[in-house]
């Protein structure tokens, strides 16, 4: 069975202090590893999408790299704006999205 | 990225009504469509897979007849809430693939749903 943990389930961080969001997985072929911003009452909004071991990707403030484990989303220097909920997800075999339970991130100026 | 757009954005219904959720893909055509349910700070839950002129494929525990989920055309999919009991309120949000392949899936704004 696919599946999908998160950590921290929750983060708080002083403007400036860069941070890692973790998301480790377990799934039967994976085809694609995403990941998500949420703000509240809200649709997730799409960040990043890798596909093989190795692969890294950037926007802004944000990096995504991803091992056969566990995927890495960094903050560097973030700011109060970058406060929502990041949610990573896979896609295997299965032809699901699943995803993890969060880390809800809070940037305090 | 690609646009989705739900409707409504919220809902207020009384106990045994039905309330129907719309899902359009604004700028692209979308050959499958989900459906997710979400519950206050957790994640996304996976009710069912919805294919363009197909029946809904739906996940184990979502009651088909209670979830009914139409999928007429490339651009829309609903979701009709069948006798709304207030235990069926939660976030509803829709989302969209671009193709049958691998490709990233865009999520519509989410609708609350409350039944009082």
């Amino acid at each position: 069975e696919d599946q999908v943990t998160q950590s921290p389930e929750a983060l708080r961080l002083q403007e400036g202090e860069s941070s890692s969001l973790n998301c480790s997985y377990t799934v039967s072929g994976l085809r694609g590893l995403f990941w998500y911003r949420q703000d509240p009452g809200k649709g997730p909004e799409f960040l990043f999408t890798l596909y093989s071991a190795g692969e890294e990707k950037e926007k802004e403030r944000l990096k995504a790299t991803l091992t056969k484990k566990e995927s890495f989303l960094h903050i560097t220097a973030p700011k109060p704006e970058d406060s929502a909920t990041y949610l990573c997800a896979v896609f295997g075999n299965t032809g699901k999205l699943i995803f993890g339970q969060g880390t809800t991130l809070q940037v305090k100026p | 990225g690609a646009v989705v757009s739900q409707h409504p954005s919220r809902v207020i219904c009384k106990s045994g009504t039905s309330v129907k959720i719309e899902c359009r893909s604004l700028d692209f055509q979308a050959t499958t469509m989900f459906w997710y349910r979400q519950f206050p700070k957790q994640s996304l839950m996976l009710m069912a897979t919805s294919n363009e002129g197909s029946k809904a494929t739906y996940e184990q525990g979502v009651e088909k007849d209670k979830f009914l989920i139409n999928h007429a055309s490339l651009t829309l999919s609903t979701l009709t809430v069948t006798s709304a009991h207030p235990e069926d309120s939660s976030f509803y949000i829709c989302s969209a693939r671009l193709g049958r392949g691998l490709t990233e899936a865009f999520f519509g704004q989410g609708t609350r749903l409350t039944v009082v």
